[in-house]
């Protein structure tokens, strides 16, 4: 089944030491986002990739960096995880960013981050 | 914020029986949708209703829009134990364009019993 794959699904990082959570999809969709869920929240979008054009939200710490090497793979970079970092990080995938038309958005089950 | 707001923030009913969440919105909107998220499947799409719908069905589920109120609802009929999840409002971000930005609203925590 086509799907979007996060690994790992549990990751432990110590205060600091750069992390790096992993997806791939094999939807062969264009565009790509990252998001980060704290417990009782809701997702917040961190960034997306738009084919290789990345877009960054106004209000993403500059610590989260993302990588994206092919249209399989979308990486998410944490340079010095603070404590405030520990969260839930969804990978998701749509075929097209077209808003108004109103593109589904596919989501990976999550990589559960704990700073140490 | 434009953020979909859902109410009430729990349900808890018995399996068998429906269950009503609602959400509203701030701005005007094309389409809206309704994810639900789990610990077993994580977030999944469930429903997409544009702006000029005013209801639509899947299964077990009936969602209606009311743009003039900004407000949605979603139905989900003889409730079930696996239906014991968080379902999420979902709205477009308004101003971005074709970003296919979506904005989550804080979500309605569902238990159905057994």
């Amino acid at each position: 089944d086509a799907m979007v794959i996060q690994n790992p699904r549990y990751q432990v990082t110590q205060f600091g030491k750069p992390v790096t959570l992993s997806c791939s999809q094999t939807l062969n969709h264009n565009v790509m986002y990252w998001y980060q869920q704290k417990s009782s929240q809701a997702p917040k979008l961190l960034f997306h990739y738009y084919d290789k054009d990345f877009n960054n939200e106004a209000d993403t710490p500059d610590n989260f960096q993302s990588r994206r090497p092919n249209t399989s793979f979308c990486f998410l970079d944490i340079r010095s995880p603070g404590l405030g970092d520990a969260a839930m990080y969804l990978c998701a995938t749509s075929r097209m960013r077209a808003t108004d038309a109103g593109e589904t958005q596919y989501f990976g089950p999550g990589t559960r981050l704990l700073v140490l | 914020s434009q953020q979909g707001e859902e109410d009430p923030q729990a349900l808890s009913i018995q399996e068998g029986e429906n269950a009503t969440m609602n959400c509203s919105y701030k701005t005007s909107i094309n389409n809206l949708q309704w994810y639900r998220q789990n610990s077993g499947r994580g977030l999944v799409h469930l429903i997409l209703i544009r702006s000029n719908e005013r209801e639509k069905h899947s299964g077990r589920l009936r969602v209606t829009l009311d743009t003039s109120k900004k407000s949605s609802s979603l139905l989900i009929t003889a409730s079930r134990a696996a239906d014991t999840a968080s379902y999420f409002c979902v709205v477009p971000k308004r101003g971005s364009g074709n970003t296919g930005k979506l904005i989550f609203g804080q979500g309605t925590t569902l238990q159905v019993k057994p």
